[in-house]
């Protein structure tokens, strides 16, 4: 399994603003995955993220709103830009381990106000 | 496109109660399926994982079965706890993506 931290584990922002979240995991990984979780609903897919590389963007998603960087293989940061109330959710990294068992951080509350 | 179902939204049980939480998926093609457990605003916690060719998995009280050819699993917990009041993912791993593709949980909370 792999134990993976995320900073900061909540905030409350300005609309306007940008917030830059960091996932952190306690081994070297491939790809590490950016989730976001809106009120009420379940997970959706924001990006892939693979070192050295840029990353993947699913559809609805894009790079100008949700900058990734993942300079090594333990460390990813997602930055929401230009924040509206819309963008309050929980977002949350995630990796794969053996077999394709996905391993989730404790996730960052986000509220835009 | 596959989608993921999870009956029901919510459920409330009395403490000691077996139960069983259902999702179903529209395509059977899935590398696998897993089990989260998430808390009020928190982050996942991996159940169980199965394999397509893995009839079912257990862990202590949990017992997750998977009928990938009628889109079905089951997630079996037995003599449930307080401590088990949680929302219960399921997320299939679809093959033609490759991508995990989510329900929209369901809620439990078992009463002391």
């Amino acid at each position: 399994s792999a134990v993976i931290s995320q900073k900061p584990s909540r905030d409350i922002c300005q609309r306007g603003t940008s917030l830059t979240i960091q996932c952190q995991v306690d081994s070297q990984v491939t790809m590490m995955f950016w989730y976001r979780q809106q009120p009420g609903q379940s997970l959706t897919l924001i990006a892939t993220a693979n070192q050295g590389s840029e990353a993947t963007y699913e559809s609805g998603f894009v790079i100008d709103k949700f900058p990734i960087s993942r300079p090594n293989l333990t460390f990813s940061t997602l930055t929401v830009s230009n924040m509206s109330p819309e963008d309050s959710s929980i977002y949350l990294c995630s990796v794969e381990g053996d077999l394709y068992e996905q391993y989730f951080g404790p996730g960052t509350r986000l509220t835009v106000t | 496109k596959q989608e993921v179902t999870q009956i029901p939204a919510a459920l409330s049980v009395p403490e000691g109660e077996n139960l069983v939480l259902n999702c179903s998926f529209t395509d059977s093609a899935i590398y696998n399926l897993q089990w989260f457990r998430q808390d009020p605003g928190k982050g996942l916690t991996s159940l169980l994982l199965i394999q397509s060719s893995q009839r079912e998995q257990t862990s202590g009280r949990l017992n997750a079965s998977l009928d990938k050819s009628s889109g079905r699993s089951t997630l079996y917990i037995a003599a449930s706890q307080p401590g088990d009041s949680a929302t219960y993912l399921c997320a299939v791993r679809d093959g033609g993506s490759e991508k995990l593709v989510f329900g929209k949980g369901t809620k439990l909370t078992v009463n002391p």
